[in-house]
C-alpha cells in the first residue's frame, strides 16, 4: 500500500531564510510524487511533480524537491522564503499501479513566514 | 481552458435541507474526484470516477451522501438531508490518466455551511 507522511505539521521561518518541508513516502513500486500548495481560502495548486525522470525537480515560485529512493523521501525546499509563501503544503503520492489517477495526500504542513 | 469549475462557491442552508454541489471537469480529463476539507479531518477523498464510472466510494461518510457523473463533463455531489457536521469546503478535481502522470487539477471549492 502507498502512504505519505509529512513530518512537521507546522514550520515557521523568517523571511529570506531557507524553507525545508519534510516528506517521507511508502510505495511498493516506483511512485509519482507531488507537492501541492493551498493558500488561505483557495483551492490546491500543483507546485511540482516527480514522475521517474530527474530526481531533482524544480517547481513554481522557486521551490524544489529531491527524490531520494534510498531514504524514501521527497523533501520540499526553497532557498529564501517570501511572505507570500505562507500557506498549507501537501505532499502527495500516486495510489498504485492502476491507472485511475487516485492520489494519497499527506496531512499537510502549515508554513508560517515571519517578517 | 477555464479549469475545473464548481458551483456554487458558497452555500448556506438549514439542517435537513437537500444540498447539491456541481462540478465541471477539465475537458478531456477522464477521472474526477470529490474531496471534503475540514479543520478537524483535513482533506478527505469522498469518491472518484474513472470514465464516468464510480470506482471507489469508500470515503463517502454515510448514505446521506451520493454522487453522480451522468457524462464526461458534469458531476454532482448531493447531501440529503444535510446536517451541521457536513459544514466543510468541498473540492472537485480532475485528471487525465493517459501516460499515468496522475496530476490532479482542483476547482476553487464550495464552502458549505449547514445551520
Amino acid at each position: 500500500a502507498q502512504s505519505v507522511t509529512q513530518l512537521d505539521s507546522h514550520v515557521s521561518v523568517s523571511e529570506g531564510t531557507p524553507v525545508l518541508l519534510r516528506c517521507n513516502y511508502s510505495s511498493s513500486y516506483s511512485p509519482s510524487l507531488f507537492w501541492y500548495v493551498q493558500h488561505p481560502n483557495k483551492g490546491l495548486q500543483l507546485l511540482l511533480k516527480y514522475t521517474s525522470a530527474a530526481t531533482l525537480v524544480k517547481g513554481i515560485n522557486g521551490f524544489e524537491a529531491e527524490f531520494k529512493k534510498s531514504e524514501t523521501s521527497f523533501h520540499l525546499t526553497k532557498p529564501s522564503a517570501h511572505m507570500s509563501d505562507a500557506a498549507e503544503y501537501f505532499c502527495v503520492v500516486s495510489s498504485g499501479s492502476s491507472n485511475t489517477g487516485k492520489l494519497i495526500f499527506g496531512q499537510g504542513t502549515t508554513l508560517q513566514v515571519k517578517p | 481552458d477555464a479549469g475545473v469549475i464548481q458551483s456554487p462557491r458558497h452555500e448556506v442552508t438549514e439542517m435537513g435541507q437537500e444540498v447539491t454541489l456541481r462540478c465541471k471537469p477539465i475537458s478531456g480529463h477522464n477521472s474526477l474526484f470529490w474531496y471534503r476539507q475540514t479543520m478537524m479531518r483535513g482533506l478527505e477523498l469522498l469518491i472518484y470516477f474513472n470514465n464516468n464510472v464510480p470506482i471507489d466510494d469508500s470515503g463517502m461518510p454515510e448514505d446521506r451522501f451520493s454522487a453522480k457523473m451522468p457524462n464526461a463533463s458534469f458531476s454532482t455531489l448531493k447531501i440529503q438531508p444535510s446536517e451541521p457536521r457536513d459544514s466543510a469546503v468541498y473540492f472537485c478535481a480532475s485528471s487525465s490518466t493517459s501516460g499515468r502522470r496522475n496530476e490532479q487539477f482542483f476547482g476553487p471549492g464550495t464552502r458549505l455551511t449547514v445551520l
